[in-house]
């Protein structure tokens, strides 16, 4: 079966710096990874999507890579703020069948430090 | 637009209780999904329709467990009876169909159910 991972300890960074979070996945490479954002108490919020002949996307302070050889996406957050201190998802298509159906990593947690 | 819509935001039930869940999607989204987040388990997809209809109901937990979609502006999870392992977040989301096969999901603000 599908399966993402994410680095499930909390990542501590200074104000300023970049933020870099890691999403493994396993088996085939999906057509697309997508990053959520996710803030206490509430529920996760899109962020970006990059597709598999992509090799890196850019929103504003928001990065993302996808590497297909490694497996792995990664997310940055460049000149990180404390407001950026969230959990953050990683999800792929479950590649079952149903295209819609996302399967979401545990999500790893960021602590953006003044 | 508001966006998916849940209630009640937060349900505090005793075992063996009946508890239903709301849901209502964004105006013209024909998906809608629902989900069970907890700390052990992290974001379940439990089940998922299209125009109403379900899909694919293969991540709910047991029978007591059921889901509806009765119109295209409401959804409901129902858990008879419920138990303290059900204690979690469950959210509601929703996505549009098109013409490209990268949907993106909105998520609602999610009901916190605790069963004593």
């Amino acid at each position: 079966s599908q399966k993402i991972e994410q680095n499930s300890e909390a990542l501590n960074i200074q104000e300023g710096k970049t933020a870099t979070l890691t999403c493994n996945y396993t088996n085939y490479s999906p057509a697309y990874l997508q990053w959520y954002r996710q803030d206490p108490g509430r529920g996760p919020v899109f962020l970006l999507l990059i597709r598999e002949n992509e090799k890196e996307k850019r929103k504003e302070r928001l990065k993302v890579t996808f590497d297909t050889t490694l497996k792995q996406s990664l997310f940055h957050i460049t000149a990180s703020q404390p407001a950026d201190s969230a959990t953050y998802l990683c999800a792929r298509p479950s590649g079952s069948g149903g295209y819609n159906k996302l399967i979401f990593g545990a999500g790893t947690r960021l602590a953006v430090h003044p | 637009d508001a966006g998916v819509i849940q209630s009640p935001r937060h349900e505090v039930t005793e075992m063996g209780q009946e508890v239903t869940l709301r849901c209502k999607p964004i105006s013209g989204h024909d998906y809608l999904f629902w989900y069970r987040q907890t700390m052990m388990r992290g974001l379940e997809l439990l089940i998922y329709f299209n125009n109403n209809v379900p899909i694919d109901d293969s991540g709910m937990p047991e029978d007591r467990f059921s889901a509806k979609m009765p119109n295209a502006s409401f959804s409901t999870l129902k858990i008879q009876p419920s138990e303290p392992r059900d204690s979690a977040v469950y959210f509601c989301a929703s996505s549009e169909s098109g013409r490209s096969i990268i949907e993106t999901q909105y998520f609602g603000p999610g009901t916190r159910l605790l069963v004593l």
